[in-house]
């Protein structure tokens, strides 16, 4: 596609819930990155994908977080048992393999937007 | 390990005026340094970047920021505010070989323009 496609844009989940986000990045792109926006925490890398494979998820807050990557393309976020601190907006990014060194930008979407209530 | 900071998490400037958002970094090796820029409700949308060369970097929308080794700064400015600027800013580090794909942002900073 022409940007990196996230769904649902929003959501409302009731604590306790388990909840998957979904990146669907620039077509061609390898390399996709999640990140976190909350109003305390500010933007947090979360994890990062080159292929299926993820080389960095040190980012992922507890056990209850986890992503994979299916086809190269394709990419879900799980947050099992919400719980209320877990409300942020989740950005999912894409860039080609080359490392930032080689002067590729990582493209964002647009967020999902979750509510845990 | 790298950081940044961002000061003043608030700006405003009158349209016309001149825009300067600042940020210092910290990094063990030469930084990867980029000014990301986020509309309400929108993700974020890369500003300009500094990855070698050059020290002055021009992006879009009119901005520019100067990388200072010296100072381990890299602000951003734009000579004239629009009223199409007001968004929030951040200045993000990142780069090295084995976390490249990892951005560590700064806090941000909120701009208001003022007619």
């Amino acid at each position: 596609g022409a940007g990196v496609s996230q769904s649902p844009s929003n959501k409302v989940t009731e604590k306790g819930k388990d909840v998957e986000l979904r990146c669907d990045p620039i077509s061609g792109h390898t390399a996709l990155y999640w990140y976190r926006q909350s109003l305390g925490q500010g933007l947090e890398f979360l994890i990062y994908f080159q292929g299926n494979s993820a080389p960095d998820k040190s980012g992922l807050p507890s056990d209850r977080f986890s992503a994979e990557r299916t086809g190269g393309s394709v990419s879900t976020l799980t947050i099992q048992r919400t719980q209320q601190e877990d409300s942020a907006v989740y950005l999912c990014a894409s860039s080609p393999r080359v490392a930032i060194g080689g002067g590729n930008t990582i493209y964002f979407g647009e967020g999902s937007w979750l509510t845990v209530v | 390990a790298q950081s940044v900071t961002q000061l003043g998490s608030h700006v405003s400037v009158s349209e016309g005026a001149l825009v300067l958002l600042r940020c210092n970094y910290s990094s063990s090796v030469p930084p990867y340094l980029f000014w990301y820029v986020q509309y309400p409700n929108q993700g974020l949308q890369l500003l300009l970047k500094y990855t070698t060369g050059a020290t002055l970097v021009k992006g879009i929308n009119g901005f520019e920021a100067e990388f200072k080794k010296s100072e381990t700064s890299f602000h951003l400015t734009k000579p004239s505010a629009h009223m199409s600027d007001a968004a929030e800013y951040f200045c993000a580090v990142g780069g090295t070989t084995d976390s490249w794909g990892k951005l560590q942002f700064g806090a941000g900073t909120q701009v208001v323009v003022t007619p």
